[in-house]
C-alpha cells in the first residue's frame, strides 16, 4: 500500500497570513486528493490534484483560498490562503490506489491547523 | 453529484453490544461503498468495503449490507471491544469520485 507523509504535521498560524502543506507520496499516481476534517467529524474533500493540469476544486472551495501544485506524480502541496480562525481544521491529503480488483484510499497522517 | 447521509452522529453502546451505523446515498451510479475507522489522532483506515454487485459482506465481527434499491448501506459491528471506539465514516463512489457520509462518534464502554 501507498505510504504517505504530510508537513508539517501541525501548526500554528496568524490570522491573514498563508500556510503551505506538502504531501509526499512513496509511489507514482494519477490523481491525489486534499481533505478537510473539522474535529469529531468526518473528511470534506477540497479538490482533486492533477498532474499536469489545474486541480478540480468540489463547491464552496475556490482556487484563490486553496491554490494547490502538482509538480510530479509524488508529490503535491494545498496552500491556505489569507487564513483566518474558521480555517482551524485538519487537513489531509489522500491517493488511490488499486487492490484487489478495486480503489482503495490511502490518507497521510494530517496537517493540524490552528489560526488565532 | 453524490450525497451521503449518515446516521447517527454519535452512538454510545456497552462492551459486547452491538453497533449498527446508516448511510444513504443519492447517486444511483455509485459502485464502491468504503467504510473508513479514524481512532482519535490518527489517519483514517479502511476496515470493509462492498461494491454494488454484492449484497453483503462479512470480515470478522464486521459486516456491511447493501441495498441498492432503497440506496442505503449499514455497517454492523458485534461483539463491540472498547478499541472499537472511534469516528467511523461511510463513503460512496461515484465515476472515481469519493464522497464521506457526516461520520458517527462510536464510544464503546467498557
Amino acid at each position: 500500500s501507498a505510504v504517505i507523509s504530510q508537513k508539517p504535521s501541525r501548526d500554528i498560524c496568524q490570522r491573514g497570513t498563508s500556510l503551505t502543506i506538502q504531501c509526499q507520496v512513496d509511489s507514482q499516481v494519477t490523481m491525489m486528493f486534499w481533505y478537510r476534517q473539522q474535529p469529531g467529524q468526518s473528511l470534506t474533500l477540497i479538490a482533486t490534484a492533477n498532474q499536469g493540469s489545474e486541480a478540480t476544486y468540489e463547491s464552496g472551495f475556490v482556487i484563490d483560498k486553496f491554490p494547490i501544485s502538482r509538480p510530479n506524480l509524488t508529490f503535491s502541496t494545498l496552500t491556505v490562503s489569507n487564513m483566518s480562525p474558521e480555517d482551524s481544521s485538519i487537513y489531509l491529503c489522500s491517493v488511490e490506489e488499486g487492490l484487489a480488483g478495486g480503489l482503495e484510499q490511502f490518507f497521510g497522517p494530517g496537517t493540524r491547523l490552528t489560526v488565532l | 453529484g453524490e450525497n451521503v447521509e449518515q446516521h447517527p452522529s454519535t452512538l454510545s453502546v456497552q462492551e459486547g453490544d452491538s453497533a449498527v451505523i446508516k448511510c444513504t446515498y443519492s447517486d444511483s451510479a455509485s459502485n464502491y461503498f468504503p467504510w473508513y475507522k479514524q481512532e482519535l489522532g490518527k489517519r483514517p483506515q479502511l476496515i470493509i468495503d462492498i461494491r454494488s454487485n454484492v449484497g453483503e459482506k462479512k470480515d470478522q465481527r464486521i459486516a456491511v449490507t447493501l441495498n441498492k434499491t432503497a440506496k442505503h448501506f449499514s455497517l454492523h459491528i458485534t461483539e463491540t471491544q472498547p478499541e472499537d471506539s472511534a469516528v467511523y465514516s461511510c463513503g460512496g463512489t461515484s465515476y472515481g469520485k469519493l464522497t464521506f457520509g457526516q461520520g458517527t462518534i462510536l464510544t464503546v464502554h467498557p
